[in-house]
């Protein structure tokens, strides 16, 4: 069956530093969306991307989405103390089927 | 426009029982997804619906069951508890589709079940 696959699991980063998450699938997706759980929150929808190779910026956040529409990637510049959190990918399939990553929990030294 | 809420926030029940978690949509939506998280299996989809149908459902075992009104509020059912039961369950709604078709989800703060 499909299987989305995310890393890394944990990033312990000096604030200021940039940071990069990548979810890797085994089958074509229509779209990803990324979302993110502050300590204690629930997901907060971030963006969806749909289209092959598609990048869209979110001030310092950067969203891909690969040529072959099997992975995709979250980089943060310069982070702030405020990032922390996990950053989650939720894959759709042609099948219908949301799967979402295991999650990359982001940790931010002052 | 007021959230997704759930209620009840938190709940301690005993292996064996059963319980039923409530979700309000954002008012609007018409689409209600249910998700379990765990720090294990992390979010894992249990079920979607939407015009009081479900539409589509994840992979987990007939004990956990939901329905949807006609206000498109709804619940969902656990039955014969067990311990790996615990999570956090949260529910989404998004305005109207297939929430697997990519529609924004937005997300309660969610129940958090622990099992004795």
């Amino acid at each position: 069956g499909q299987q989305v696959m995310q890393i890394p699991q944990y990033q312990h980063v000096q604030e200021g530093e940039d940071f990069t998450t990548y979810c890797n699938s085994s089958t074509t997706l229509s779209n990803i969306q990324w979302y993110k759980q502050r300590p204690g929150g629930h997901p907060v929808f971030l963006i969806q991307l749909v289209k092959s190779g598609e990048v869209k910026k979110q001030k310092r956040l950067t969203f891909q989405f690969g040529e072959a529409k099997k992975n995709s990637s979250l980089h943060i510049t310069a982070t702030q103390t405020t990032d922390v959190g996990t950053y989650f990918c939720a894959a759709y399939s042609s099948a219908s089927k949301i799967i979402f990553g295991s999650g990359t929990r982001l940790s931010i030294r002052p | 426009k007021a959230g997704v809420t759930q209620t009840p926030r938190y709940l301690i029940k005993t292996r064996g029982q059963q319980v039923t978690l409530s979700c309000s949509p954002i008012s609007g939506h018409r689409s209600v997804s249910w998700y379990q998280q765990t720090p294990g299996q992390g979010l894992q989809f249990l079920f979607e619906y939407f015009s009081e149908t479900q539409r589509n459902k994840g992979n987990f075992p007939g004990r956990f069951s939901g329905r949807q009104f006609s206000n498109s509020r709804s619940e969902m059912n656990v039955s014969t508890l067990e311990l790996g039961d615990s999570a956090l369950y949260l529910c989404a709604s998004s305005l109207e589709g297939r929430a697997s078709n990519g529609q924004t989800q937005y997300f309660g703060p969610g129940t958090r079940l622990l099992v004795l």
